[in-house]
């Protein structure tokens, strides 16, 4: 059972313009969100994260979203660069417990020049 | 330069030979975390630790050991009775308390024939 998810494999996004990520989870437990940026054969780089007590988060480019209603949480860049291609990771934890962390299978995003 | 280090990028194994991944943080770090990633899913958490000389399984421990003797060294061994153990696997540390962000290794690819 996929606790957290991403339904969009891929997004193809022209440079400049937002690029929107979206993620979906079913544990009413989760609390705390992250966001990671990966390129092939590195590991995750965190990016941004949000607490369950805010409903957005921002830094620089980046904002997180958090409708804890809709358990659904996305994320903006705006704008958009190529280097921005990676594959996005939306994870989440129950912050009281051992802090495991959950991930989402990945979004590819490819910024066009 | 704080960081963390996996070695080998690239491993490679026969069948029935139990083999060991390294992971060293000089961060600080008290927990830290082994996950494994498959070709278009996303991280799956093998083991992790809060402290040293104590660790628990993960979503998917069976086949795999870890020690914690140092709090900065987690190593994973993957031994022969890991059906499928051919993936990139991934290391993580996180400082604990209030700081719930996990930061990751660059991965260690371990193909096993």
């Amino acid at each position: 059972d996929q606790q957290v998810k991403q339904n969009s494999p891929s997004l193809s996004v022209q440079e400049g313009r937002i690029s929107i990520l979206n993620c979906d989870y079913t544990n009413s437990m989760f609390d705390y969100f992250l966001w990671y940026k990966k390129y092939p054969a590195e590991g995750p780089t965190f990016l941004i994260s949000i607490s369950s007590i805010k409903d957005k988060n921002e830094d620089g480019r980046f904002t997180v979203f958090l409708n804890k209603s809709a358990k659904h949480l996305s994320l903006h860049i705006v704008p958009s660069q190529p280097g921005d291609s990676a594959v996005y990771f939306c994870a989440a934890m129950v912050s009281g417990s051992a802090r495991q962390l959950t991930f989402g299978s990945g979004t590819q995003l490819t910024v066009l020049p | 330069d704080g960081g963390i280090t996996q070695s080998p990028k690239y491993l490679f194994r026969k069948e029935g030979q139990n083999v060991t991944l390294s992971c060293e943080q000089n961060l600080n770090h008290d927990a830290m975390y082994w996950y494994r990633q498959d070709p278009g899913q996303g991280l799956r958490l093998i083991y992790y630790s809060q402290i040293v000389n104590d660790f628990q399984k993960g979503d998917i421990a069976e086949g795999y050991s870890v020690s914690r003797e140092k709090k900065e060294s987690f190593p994973l061994t993957v031994t022969s009775a890991q059906k499928n153990p051919t993936a990139f696997y991934l290391c993580a540390s996180s400082l604990g308390g209030h700081f719930y962000e996990q930061y990751f290794g660059p991965g260690t690819r371990l193909t096993v024939t």
